[in-house]
């Protein structure tokens, strides 16, 4: 019963380009959750999707990020034009529910150059 | 506002010494308090769910309380296997979770 997986596991990018983050849930999850988490910080919730559509898009900057999770294949987080303050760690979580416990994936260690 | 304070920020214990990590929370409408482990480079591993005040639920050498104001994590005799952040997490009634800094805690053997 494999769990959250997301890649790359680590992801160097130079200002200006572009970044995309894959998750695949855990079996059975059809809500997916991803987090951003600096050194020494807590994590910052970005967005919540379900098939097909986002929940709650709240916490994601209104420019660069954008969020997918598509009927087939895993949940996409985008960075366009990345910037130095984008480096952190990136997590994606699934459950099978809004109200339900949230399982985390290993993150994605994003670098800008 | 929604808040969530987890006190203290690291601590240091030997190998047996019993404490306890505390987790503040402001919510409206609390509908869930999760306590996560996370290992450097990692992401967080579930540990605990508590829904009410005075459930109480234990894992090994580990045990969380609930009130209606704050979390505790009682270790129990813990081993250097046991460091790691500790983090606590609130769910209010827009179904998204708040988290609070994390403790960091250091066994020594």
């Amino acid at each position: 019963n494999a769990g959250v997986m997301q890649n790359p596991r680590h992801l160097v990018r130079r200002r200006g380009q572009e970044a995309r983050l894959r998750c695949s849930p855990m079996k059975g999850h059809s809500h997916v959750y991803w987090y951003r988490q600096l050194p020494e910080e807590g994590l910052k919730f970005m967005v919540y999707l379900q098939k097909e559509n986002i929940i709650d898009e709240s916490g994601m900057p209104k420019e660069r990020f954008s969020a997918e999770f598509p009927k087939e294949g895993p949940s996409i987080l985008r960075i366009q034009q990345v910037v130095r303050g984008d480096s952190a760690a990136y997590f994606c979580a699934s459950s099978p529910s809004s109200q339900e416990t949230q399982y985390f994936g290993p993150g994605t260690r994003l670098l800008v150059l | 506002e929604d808040q969530v304070t987890q006190s203290p920020e690291a601590l240091r214990l030997q190998e047996g010494e019993s404490s306890s990590l505390n987790c503040s929370y402001t919510v409206s409408g609390l509908r869930g308090l999760f306590w996560y482990r996370q290992d450097p480079g990692k992401g967080p591993e579930f540990l605990f769910t508590l829904y009410s005040a005075g459930e109480e639920k234990e894992k090994e050498r580990l045990k969380a309380t609930l009130t209606k104001k704050e979390s505790f994590l009682h270790i129990t005799a813990p081993k250097p296997e046991d460091s790691a952040t500790y983090l606590c997490a609130v769910m209010g009634s827009n179904y998204q979770l708040i988290w609070g800094a994390g403790t960091k805690l250091i066994i020594k053997p």
